[in-house]
């Protein structure tokens, strides 16, 4: 257990559904993170929130939107996906700035989303 | 283009030897840099880091080298157990970005 759940674990949708990602974190931090990892390739990440505000957002499409509400819980809605949208999402947590200035985030567990 | 790579997609090595992952990286900005350790169906766990200032740092059986001359940093693994096959991914920390900038993992099996 790292401290960082997400839910649901997996998910199967349509093109046409509307779905939310849920993560939480109980260990005090203040910055949160979405990452999107697909197979063989690096975590992508697509979107920090320090203090509740967003303060980076990588050129992600408007399908995925972030919400976070307290530092605490972040949310990624998901509506009209593509089949490549497919990959395993995965929520952060990390103190910001860094004590000791590592910036070592801790990871919940992932959703495994399908796109059908 | 990325900035940090792991060229080798997969490695195995036999109980007690060594384990040696590398990565390679483009940024000369980097401020340290981290390994994180995945299991399948669990999150990446962090696993140890180095800061750029530094050219080794242990922990334990982990140890890491920074080669900033070549932007090069390795993980070794002494001795390697089954327990550590995993996939590992290198990441590099850029202060000014505020960023963690992932490799794309190596998968490690020991072998009994």
């Amino acid at each position: 257990e790292t401290g960082v759940t997400q839910t649901p674990r997996h998910l199967v949708m349509g093109m046409t559904n509307k779905k939310s990602l849920k993560c939480e974190q109980h260990l005090g931090h203040n910055a949160m993170y979405w990452y999107k990892q697909s197979a063989k390739k690096p975590l992508e990440l697509m979107f920090v929130y320090s203090l509740e505000e967003r303060v980076e957002n990588n050129s992600v499409p408007s399908r995925f939107s972030p919400e976070c509400p307290n530092s605490s819980h972040l949310f990624l809605h998901l509506h009209t996906l593509q089949p490549e949208d497919s990959a395993l999402y995965l929520c952060a947590s990390s103190q910001d700035p860094p004590s000791g200035g590592i910036n070592e985030q801790f990871f919940g567990p992932g959703t495994r989303l399908t796109v059908l | 283009d990325q900035q940090v790579k792991q060229n080798s997609p997969s490695l195995s090595v036999q109980e007690g030897r060594i384990s040696i992952l590398n990565c390679d990286y483009t940024n000369s900005m980097f401020d340290y840099f981290l390994w994180y350790k995945k299991y399948p169906a669990e999150g990446p766990t962090f696993l140890i880091s180095i800061s750029s200032i530094k050219d080794k740092n242990e922990d334990g059986r982990f140890t890491v080298f920074l080669n900033k001359s070549a932007k090069h940093l390795s993980l070794h693994i002494v001795p390697s157990q089954p327990g550590d096959s995993a996939v590992y991914f290198c990441a590099a920390f850029s202060g000014s970005a505020r960023q963690l900038t992932f490799g794309s993992g190596t998968q490690l099996t020991v072998l009994p």
